[in-house]
């Protein structure tokens, strides 16, 4: 299992760039989420999807866009960047058994925008 | 909405015992995470509290208490590589799947 995979690692982009953020599980996960996490702060949840097909936005979804086209990815578009998208993202997947939830993190994906 | 608080940061010593609290304030609870988090590195998964109590798993315990919106992250026979980020995050009944993180305790652990 390589459990939760990000692609890129590290991206720099010119503001107005486009890009998209790829996050792939193999554990059969149902959740999937994106987070952005800027220094010295929480992660902020920006779009997750509770199955195939299905998404939905979460505290911070301004300028990003989400599909889930098939279970074991989840994509993160950037349409035209901005400054202030400067951050690491981190995607994440769960599972929930007898009512106790497991959550796993991607190694996370460095963006600067310039 | 969610709300929720935890120290900043907290200095411990090697072989000591910690305590990290995190409070919140939530329409609509539905459990509460624990996840270390080194620099530089993803957060990985500690704890799941959904009822009140206290769960023990190794040198780590986690407990909650619903009714007053506490919960607290106990590390016990500190050691020099706990020196993390400890984040707090609670989810949401009414968007299912939906969690809010706490900004974070940065846990120094000194010789």
């Amino acid at each position: 299992n390589a459990g939760v995979t990000q692609t890129p690692k590290f991206r720099v982009l010119k503001t107005g760039q486009s890009m998209t953020l790829l996050c792939a599980q193999d554990m059969n996960h149902e959740y999937m989420y994106w987070y952005r996490q800027d220094p010295g702060m929480g992660l902020r949840l920006i779009h997750y999807s509770v199955g195939e097909g299905t998404t939905a936005k979460g505290e911070v979804p301004d300028g990003y866009n989400v599909s889930r086209l098939k279970k074991q990815n989840f994509l993160l578009g950037l349409e035209s960047a901005a400054p202030s998208q400067t951050s690491v993202y981190f995607c994440a997947s769960s599972y929930s058994r007898q009512g106790k939830e497991t959550q796993y993190f991607g190694p996370g994906t460095r963006l600067l925008v310039l | 909405g969610q709300n929720i608080d935890q120290p900043t940061e907290m200095t411990a010593t090697e072989g000591a015992i910690v305590q990290i609290n995190c409070t919140y304030q939530t329409s609509g609870f539905n459990g509460l995470f624990w996840y270390q988090q080194h620099a530089g590195e993803a957060p990985t998964f500690l704890s799941y509290n959904v009822l009140d109590g206290l769960e023990e798993k190794g040198r780590f315990s986690s407990f909650l208490s619903r009714s007053k919106g506490y919960s607290y992250l106990l590390l016990k026979e500190l050691q020099m590589k706990d020196s993390a980020s400890y984040l707090c995050a609670v989810r949401d009944r009414t968007n299912a799947g939906k969690s809010t993180f706490g900004d974070g305790t940065t846990l120094t652990v000194k010789p």
